[in-house]
């Protein structure tokens, strides 16, 4: 049963921590996306990779937060320092470009409070 | 910048009648439209995918159209039943990659 998965589920944190959130995409998968997820705003998309490469980040603070692809089976996002508007839920997914009409296939999510 | 909106926000039926969520969005140049079900602390299910050349999908109890003229979708679910109870995103996608989501429609289905 190929899934998304992201480690913790769960995280509190106090202000100024550094958070990092990991998600392993489905094997042989080539697109990974991070998103956010608040009331406010709902879902937005905080970074884009193409086989392991960041294509656009543009919707990510750039001062406190970075994402990476260590390798194909992972990718990380940092928030250092953490603030209490950084809580929310954050979601990885993977898809496959090209095939599959390229459907994102999403995690279980990170639920992130910073108090 | 492409904005998709999606009424009613909420909404809540008895079990067997049939569900109509509408989704608008602003910008006609699209790839496709996807359709996907949350459930409460739970990740995204996608549910149907409509191609812009298409103007419907259909699965099981579901069925979606997609009017790109008008920017308009909507998801129809027949004969509603209790495990339908989730919220219901629609998401644009408007290049090779990039989705805009809906802030949702969340369905309460009464037994």
């Amino acid at each position: 049963d190929a899934r998304v998965t992201q480690t913790p589920r769960h995280k509190v944190t106090e202000m100024g921590q550094e958070v990092t959130m990991r998600c392993q995409p489905i094997l042989g998968h080539n697109t990974v996306f991070w998103y956010r997820q608040t009331m406010m705003q709902g879902l937005e998309l905080l970074a884009y990779f193409r086989n392991r490469a960041p294509l656009d980040d543009s919707g990510m603070p750039k001062d406190r937060f970075s994402a990476e692809m260590p390798d194909a089976t992972l990718a990380t996002l940092k928030i250092q320092p953490s603030e209490p508007r950084d809580s929310a839920v954050y979601f990885c997914a993977s898809g496959l470009e090209g095939v599959a009409k390229n459907i994102q296939y999403f995690g279980a999510g990170t639920r992130l409070s910073v108090l | 910048k492409q904005e998709v909106t999606q009424i009613p926000a909420a909404l809540s039926v008895p079990e067997g009648e049939n569900l109509v969520l509408n989704c608008s969005f602003t910008d006609s140049a699209i790839y496709n439209l996807q359709w996907f079900r949350q459930d409460p602390g739970k990740g995204l299910t996608s549910l149907l995918l409509i191609q812009s050349s298409q103007r419907e999908q259909t699965s099981g109890r579901l069925n979606a159209s997609l009017d790109k003229s008008s920017g308009r979708s909507t998801l129809y679910i027949a004969a509603s039943q209790p495990g339908d109870s989730a919220t219901y995103l629609c998401a644009v996608r408007s290049n090779d990659y990039k989705l805009s989501f809906g802030a949702g429609t969340t369905v309460t289905v009464r037994a």
